[in-house]
């Protein structure tokens, strides 16, 4: 099945710092959903977004819907520890019934 | 609590052996869905429902069969025709075809 791609892979970044990663698609999606899993769990769904150009914050997590509707962008502020784990990007595409996922970004923070 | 639950957390089985995973939900949603995750990789559709005793076939069905006589349960049979079967396998469910996705914790399977 499709992927999307996710950038970067990976992020090293120490306690503090702002993060951003983005997820791209040749496809247009009608909604975007960002999760986060951490090692031996279940993902957890963080942001749902509906609407080209929707912006929405969840605590220090923001993301957004991009324009063109083929991408979408989730910026975490003041990175703590808790924070560590791999983020996903998932939407719809056209009537699909299945979810796409992205590839992941993979954090890590530094004290 | 509402939730999604699988169990067990861990399950070891020997080759040859059919075994069954349990997902159970009491958020009323109509949809849900079984998922495999390899180390280090995305996660990939085996199988979902929308709706009771109605199912059909994800990206890699091969070697799985499911059920959906209850709105609340989903369980997941991977057979001996399934021929990597160890993996992490992940349950979600939806409250409505199209929706944001709810996981569960996942049964992570090792076949010895």
């Amino acid at each position: 099945g499709q992927q999307l791609n996710q950038s970067p892979q990976s992020m090293f970044i120490q306690e503090g710092e702002d993060v951003s990663m983005n997820c791209t698609s040749s496809s247009i999606f009608n909604t975007w959903l960002w999760y986060k899993q951490e090692p031996g769990e279940g993902p957890v769904l963080l942001i749902a977004l509906y609407k080209a150009g929707e912006l929405t914050s969840n605590g220090r997590l923001t993301a957004q819907f991009g324009i063109t509707r083929k991408d979408s962008f989730l910026n975490i502020s003041a990175s703590i520890p808790s924070d560590v784990g791999i983020y996903f990007c998932a939407g719809y595409t056209g009537t699909a019934s299945k979810l796409t996922f992205g590839t992941g970004t993979r954090l890590q923070v530094t004290l | 609590d509402g939730g999604i639950t699988q169990s067990p957390k861990y399950l070891f089985r020997k080759e040859g052996q059919n075994v069954t995973l349990s997902c159970e939900q009491n958020l009323n949603h109509d949809a849900m869905y079984w998922y495999r995750q390899d180390p280090g990789q995305g996660l990939r559709l085996i199988y979902y429902s929308q709706i009771v005793n109605d199912f059909q076939k994800g990206d890699i069905a091969e070697g799985y069969s499911v059920s959906r006589e209850k709105k609340e349960s989903f369980p997941l049979t991977v057979t001996s025709a399934q021929k990597n079967p160890t993996a992490f396998y992940l349950c979600a469910s939806s409250p409505r075809p199209r929706g944001e996705q709810f996981f569960g914790p996942g049964t992570r399977l090792t076949v010895l």
